[in-house]
């Protein structure tokens, strides 16, 4: 089965600072990757899915790349509402496997 | 509005069984696929099954294969996860997740349920 690998797997930082995560699959995944992100005490919401493709009503500052194997997320901007614990997901066939997470404090 | 309700989550014995029901509204329920995604307390999210919108085709991660029962009545409009020979490790929060697009299998989850919670404990 492919294994999905997130990067850091925490990381503090500061109001307007700009934030990468990495996700990085065992084997190729083409463009089947999806970001999530889960706030404390919340159900997961889909931020990105096909690697870089902004689910409605999720805010620009949130972009996602990669194809492959390698893929990151970006908050160009971090803003404190975006405390919370990002995963990766791979979707190309089962399992449908999930990155470790990411948990995001602000410094 | 697009909504899923999970519940049959309680306490059970290892070595028991419980079946979870996911209730959906809003959307044409039988051209989605549908997935069970389970979160243990303090750890993250993990894949369990999927199963398509016909009901023909299911799927399930290695951790539950054979004990797990994925399956959907769509005139009902309802999702279901028997759960049989279960073990401490199982314990989590269970939730149902809906495919982002109609008659697709391979797609990320566009709506979750609120969760409901299955503690494996003697």
């Amino acid at each position: 089965d492919i294994q999905m690998t997130q990067s850091p797997s925490s990381l503090s930082a500061s109001v307007g600072d700009r934030v990468t995560i990495t996700c990085r699959a065992s084997q190729g995944i083409s463009n089947y990757l999806a970001w999530y992100q889960q706030k404390p005490g919340k159900v997961p919401k889909l931020l990105i899915y096909a690697a870089s493709t902004l689910q409605s009503g999720v805010p620009s500052r949130f972009s996602g790349s990669g194809s492959g194997t390698d893929f990151t997320l970006t908050i160009s901007s971090l803003q404190p509402e975006d405390v919370a614990t990002y995963y990766c997901q791979k979707y190309n066939s089962a399992p449908q496997t999930f990155g470790q997470g990411t948990r995001l404090e602000i410094k | 509005e697009v909504q899923l309700v999970e519940s049959g989550g309680g306490l059970v014995q290892p070595g028991g069984s419980l079946r979870l029901s996911c209730a959906a509204s809003g959307f044409t329920f039988s051209s989605y696929a549908m997935s069970w995604v389970r979160q243990a307390p303090g750890k993250g999210l993990e894949w369990v099954s999927a199963i398509s919108g016909s009901g023909g085709s299911t799927y399930y991660a290695d951790s539950v294969k054979g004990r797990f029962t994925i399956s959907r009545d769509n005139s009902k409009n309802t999702l279901y996860l028997q759960m049989n020979s279960l073990r401490a490790e199982d314990t989590a929060v269970y939730y149902c997740a809906k495919g982002r697009q109609q008659l697709v299998f391979r797609d990320a989850f566009d709506i979750w349920g609120q969760g409901t919670m299955v503690t494996v404990s003697s």
